[in-house]
């Protein structure tokens, strides 16, 4: 599976749009890129996922570029319980041949300021 | 999607000792995962729970240091055994209640374990 590249910490007003950027520039045509989050304390939640199109659901809008290589996670009016470590893997679907095993890097520290 | 209960939340142990620590599904699920998160770190998996089959360990852990089992298709338990304090983490146990591997998986909420 790919590796990612995201930045280690983010600020992001309350109310405000909160855009994380992941670089992916070694995936591959069919890895699809998730977006997982872990709140403090908790255990991490599903964001989104996407392959090419941009996606968007009742949490947040993940946008793709045309060659794939970096993606944005989008929380449109970003709150205080939106603080919490993002994180963003890429993977090949399981019919691919690929295991169901999750590779995590670091993520980054969004901190949503009031 | 399916919800997990994992318990203890939290322990603090004796070194030497072992802890087992307990996921309960919602739901039948195939396959369930084991995680470990040293403080400050990210999540690295400890193996692979299939119903019916010894479960796959990844490198770096052993069946004799975190022995698991998996009875049923809702029910799966991680024992961390002669416990040092190297072994203090979070441990998480995590579903693909899908089944199919390409949607978002589901985890617990963790236990904090502390190794004195």
């Amino acid at each position: 599976d790919a590796k990612t590249t995201q930045p280690p910490s983010m600020d992001c007003a309350e109310g405000r749009a909160a855009n994380l950027p992941c670089n992916h520039s070694t995936i591959s045509g069919n890895e699809y890129v998730y977006w997982y989050r872990q709140i403090h304390s908790q255990g991490p939640q599903y964001i989104i996922h996407g392959l090419k199109n941009n996606e968007t659901n009742e949490m947040a809008s993940l946008i793709i570029t045309e060659d794939r290589k970096s993606s944005t996670l989008i929380l449109p009016h970003a709150t205080l319980r939106d603080t919490a470590v993002y994180y963003c893997i890429v993977r090949a679907p399981v019919n691919a041949g690929n295991n169901r095993k999750l590779i995590w890097g670091l993520g980054t520290s969004l901190a949503v300021n009031p | 999607s399916a919800v997990i209960s994992q318990k203890p939340s939290r322990d603090i142990c004796q070194r030497g000792t072992s802890l087992t620590i307990q996921c309960q599904v919602d739901s039948q699920v195939t396959m369930m995962f084991w995680y470990r998160q040293q403080p400050g770190q990210s999540l690295t998996l400890i193996a692979t729970a299939n119903q019916g089959s010894e479960a796959t360990y990844e490198s770096g852990f052993v069946i004799d240091k975190f022995p698991i089992s998996r009875p049923n298709l809702t029910f799966s338990t991680l024992t961390v055994s002669n416990m040092s304090p190297e072994d203090s983490s979070i441990y998480l146990c995590s579903v693909d209640p899908w089944g199919q591997g390409d949607y978002g998986y589901t985890f617990g909420s963790g236990t904090r374990l502390t190794v004195v």
